[in-house]
């Protein structure tokens, strides 16, 4: 069964770090996203992403925050300059279509902050 | 996106059915209702969505209501695999707003048991 992957596991990282998250999609889904998940909050949404554009983001998603499609296949989170409340587990999704199919969600990078 | 709400916890004996209801009294009719779940920090499920009929797959049942305020989903013979937060999710079936955005509440923690 096709899945999404996302490396790596586990990211640590200094405070001001960049960091890049890494996503590989369902190889025909069109529609990616970013979600994340503070530890014991709820998953938050980021972006949405479709035809090399973002198409909708969350004020989470501040100028700290971008995303690409390099290739045909990854689907990357980079984040400019870490901050401590950044900690958080993050989550690609990816879909075919966007009015009634299921987004799949990737396994997640547990991203921290020192 | 219309609220939703959920009991906070439920409790079910393994083998039993689960029941879980929702609230969505500020549906509207061009909005699904989604079920996912999350299984103890893993990126979440898809489990089923429905517009106003009953809907049945190979994990869950869904009930609506007639008037689309509420839902059940259901959880035939559980087991102590299905313990997870169970979220239910409102989002519209197409136009320019649908950028496939999931809005997570807090959800239901199930807690089966054997």
């Amino acid at each position: 069964e096709p899945e999404v992957t996302q490396t790596p596991s586990h990211q640590v990282t200094q405070m001001g770090q960049e960091v890049i998250l890494r996503c590989v999609p369902i190889s025909n889904h069109l529609y990616f996203y970013w979600y994340r998940q503070i530890l014991g909050q709820k998953v938050e949404f980021l972006v949405s992403f479709y035809n090399n554009e973002i198409s909708e983001k969350s004020e989470i998603f501040d100028d700290q925050f971008s995303v690409e499609r390099p290739d045909g296949s990854n689907f990357t989170l980079k984040i400019r300059s870490t901050k401590l409340e950044d900690s958080a587990m993050y989550f690609c999704a990816s879909s075919e279509g966007i009015s009634y199919n299921e987004q799949f969600f990737g396994p997640g990078t547990r991203l921290t902050v020192l | 996106d219309a609220k939703t709400t959920q009991p906070t916890s439920m409790d079910c004996a393994e083998g039993r059915a689960a029941n879980l209801p929702c609230n969505h009294s500020t549906i509207s009719g061009n909005e699904y209702v989604y079920w996912y779940r999350q299984i103890h920090s893993q990126g979440p499920q898809y489990i089923i969505h429905g517009l106003k009929n009953n809907e049945t797959n190979e994990m869950a049942s869904l009930i609506i209501t007639e008037d689309r305020k509420s839902s059940t989903l259901i959880l035939p013979h559980a087991t102590l695999r299905d313990t997870a937060v169970y979220y239910c999710i409102v989002r519209p079936k197409s136009g320019s707003s649908n950028t496939g955005k999931l809005i997570f509440g807090q959800g239901t923690t199930l807690q089966v048991k054997p």
